[in-house]
């Protein structure tokens, strides 16, 4: 148990639907990373946030945001579905900011857009 | 910018076998190098990281990595498979914008999907 949580587990939806999707970084960690598992691209940076604040941007969509709210928690939004976003959705957090710190990774939600 | 390239979708070893994932990686600056392996239906847990320092690095399970400079490499080993080691493994380098800047996202290879036979 990495200790990073990941809500929900699983998620159906159609297209042109909004999702939400959540994660709670461990425990004194600041920043929080969103990454896309897909059987093309494979594991891709979407956003990373730190202690509140947007720190990097990867290859995410227009349709995609995200936010880090002041009890550290982030969500990240879906907007506007496509086939194409059905993927594995993983949240990691770290301490800080530094290069080379370990990224502890959740479990992830499987999103699967029909 | 940094890139990471794995070669081997697929390796099979015999259990006892030694183990070897291929990792090779681009950077124009020192870089940061992690294993991440994959158990199924699972997220991704940190097997070790080279930053700075001593070139062979342990990490867990009884797996290691030695960072070779000269031949951009960043190979995992083990000694010997277990069952229990099958499962998709991850080689990453640290995304840095320039020689001090942080960018502290990791780039991914491909995956190797690692088989372990009785």
């Amino acid at each position: 148990d990495s200790g990073v949580t990941q809500t929900p587990k699983h998620l159906i939806t159609a297209t042109g639907q909004r999702v939400t999707l959540r994660c709670s970084p461990r425990s004194g960690d600041l920043s929080v990373y969103w990454y896309q598992q897909s059987l093309d691209q494979g594991l891709q940076f979407l956003i990373q946030y730190y202690n509140g604040e947007e720190r990097a941007k990867g290859n995410i969509l227009e349709r995609f945001s995200a936010q880090q709210f002041p009890d550290l928690h982030s969500e990240l939004n879906l907007s506007s579905l496509e086939l194409g976003d059905s993927a594995l959705y993983f949240c990691a957090s770290s301490v800080g900011t530094s290069v080379g710190e370990t990224q502890y990774f959740g479990p992830g939600t499987r999103l699967l857009v029909l | 910018a940094q890139s990471v390239t794995q070669l081997g979708s697929h390796v099979s070893v015999s259990e006892g076998a030694l183990v070897l994932l291929r990792c090779n990686y681009s950077s124009s600056v020192p870089p940061y190098l992690f294993w991440y392996v994959q158990y199924p239906n699972q997220g991704l847990q940190l097997l070790l990281k080279y930053t700075t320092g001593a070139t062979l690095v342990k990490g867990i399970n009884g797996f290691e990595a030695e960072f070779k400079k000269s031949e951009t490499s960043f190979h995992l080993t083990k000694p010997s498979a277990h069952m229990s080691d099958a499962a998709e493994y991850f080689c990453a380098v640290s995304d840095r914008l320039n020689y001090g800047g942080s960018q502290g996202n990791l780039i991914f290879g491909k995956g190797t999907k690692l088989s372990v036979k009785p």
